[in-house]
């Protein structure tokens, strides 16, 4: 069965980075995009940007270009996502997903807090 | 960005009736739209994508509607199991998505 599964929760101090893995099996990972979504306490869902595992290709919300980047290790079919110059306002549950026509299966998310 | 707006923001039912949910988009999106449950402390669960395709595994009580601007999720006999927050969400603008704000399921 696919199954996307995060790292563990964090706590960093603003400023700093902090870096998300999402281990997939039970699919070909070359086939499928991978979406990272943010979830911030109580709010809604914000995306933060897409790889493509087939060729790297990446696609970054305008918000988050600057500090972001996304890689893939096609031998070990996992995403990571690694955010940098970290603020409060970066305190959320961060998901990865399985996209091809829609985000089919989640990875169980990470929460990551900046706090000082 | 294409903001999608969810009616109403909580809805109050009791088992065994049918809960109606909107989505509205502020600009065409097609059917380029997908539904998706989230419980608290769980991720999101995909239920429809395509505005009427019921992802794998899905209950047929869960059935989705529209085209354009105007969508509707409706569940035509609420279970126990299927009070939860529902978010909508646009891929028109493929890579940026963006989701409705939910709707809240709440038993009555």
């Amino acid at each position: 069965q696919v199954q996307l599964v995060q790292s563990g929760a964090e706590v960093k101090k603003p400023g700093a980075s902090v870096k998300v893995s999402c281990k997939t099996s039970g699919y070909t990972f070359r086939n499928y995009g991978i979406r990272w979504v943010r979830q911030a306490p109580g709010q809604g869902f914000e995306w933060m940007g897409w790889i493509s595992p087939y060729n790297g290709n990446t696609k970054f919300a305008q918000k988050f270009q600057d500090r972001v980047t996304m890689t893939t290790d096609t031998s070990t079919s996992t995403a990571y996502m690694e955010l940098r110059s970290l603020t409060s306002d970066d305190t959320a549950v961060y998901y990865c997903a399985r996209e091809q026509v829609a985000l089919d299966y989640w990875g169980q998310g990470t929460l990551v807090t900046v706090s000082s | 960005e294409i903001v999608l707006t969810q009616s109403p923001a909580t809805l109050s039912l009791s088992p065994g009736e049918r809960a109606t949910l909107s989505c509205r988009a502020s600009q065409n999106i097609n059917n380029f739209l997908a539904w998706f449950q989230q419980k608290p402390g769980q991720a999101p669960r995909l239920l429809i994508s395509d505005a009427s395709n019921r992802a794998t595994g899905i209950p047929a009580r869960f059935s989705g509607s529209g085209s354009g601007t105007d969508f509707t999720l409706t569940i035509s006999s609420l279970q126990p199991e299927d009070f939860a927050v529902y978010y909508c969400q646009q891929r028109s603008s493929w890579p940026q998505l963006t989701f409705g704000g939910g709707t809240k399921v709440e038993i009555k």
